[in-house]
């Protein structure tokens, strides 16, 4: 499977928008790029996802490079809330479905 | 709640004990992994079910490790003769079916196991 390389860690201060960056220069033509976060003592929860073009969702945006090999999860103002770890993670459309968690990028809030 | 539940949220167990760890997916959902998150470190898969076909235990550590999902509902974990490496939090998760785009996975809480 095609590795993705993240940040870390990253900060932000609250209500500020927050760019969080993400290396897949190994991509395929049939991966989906997907994000994922874990707030403290939670489970994942899913943020957006896309293919080649941009995607706004209630969440967040992510925007994607022209070539594929890269890609940024936008919150656009972050709150206290989305402190968390967020993971990007390359999925084919066929074949093995699980998730492969990397490290992620772990966003602290400054209030 | 519609979401997916896990049982029981801890376990604490003596080495050499077996555990059994239950998850309820979200209904309707045909798929359903099992993951497990030791301290500190990101999220391993472990077993996959989907539908009626065989399952993906490709992630499984070990023989002592083992999972089953009756009816296509419910599943249960078992890790036999638990050791103390096997203390983490284990995460299930469910989505709907898996062909064509991968669709987003639903997880539950967590059960979070110390083996002492």
């Amino acid at each position: 499977d095609a590795k993705t390389t993240q940040p870390n860690s990253m900060e932000s201060n609250e209500e500020e928008p927050v760019h969080l960056p993400c290396n897949h220069s190994t991509i395929s033509g049939t991966d989906y790029i997907h994000w994922y976060r874990q707030l403290p003592s939670q489970g994942p929860e899913y943020v957006i996802h896309g293919l080649t073009s941009n995607v706004n969702n209630r969440m967040a945006s992510l925007a994607i490079a022209e070539d594929r090999k890269s890609s940024t999860l936008i919150l656009h103002r972050a709150t206290l809330r989305d402190a968390a770890v967020y993971y990007c993670i390359l999925r084919k459309e066929t074949g093995a479905n699980n998730l492969f968690f990397g490290t992620g990028t772990r966003l602290t809030v400054i209030p | 709640g519609a979401g997916v539940s896990q049982s029981p949220s801890n376990k604490v167990t003596e080495k050499g004990k077996d555990v059994e760890l239950r998850c309820d997916p979200i209904s309707g959902h045909t798929a359903l992994y099992w993951y497990r998150q030791s301290l500190g470190q990101g999220l391993e898969f472990l077993i996959y079910f989907q539908g009626n076909s065989a399952p993906d235990k490709s992630g499984l550590p070990s023989d002592r490790f083992s999972a089953e999902r009756t009816g296509g509902s419910v599943s249960t974990l078992t890790i036999q003769r638990t050791q103390q490496e096997d203390s983490a939090v284990y995460l299930c998760a469910s989505s709907i079916g898996t062909s064509g785009v991968p669709r987003e996975q639903f997880f539950g809480p967590g059960t979070r196991l110390t083996v002492l």
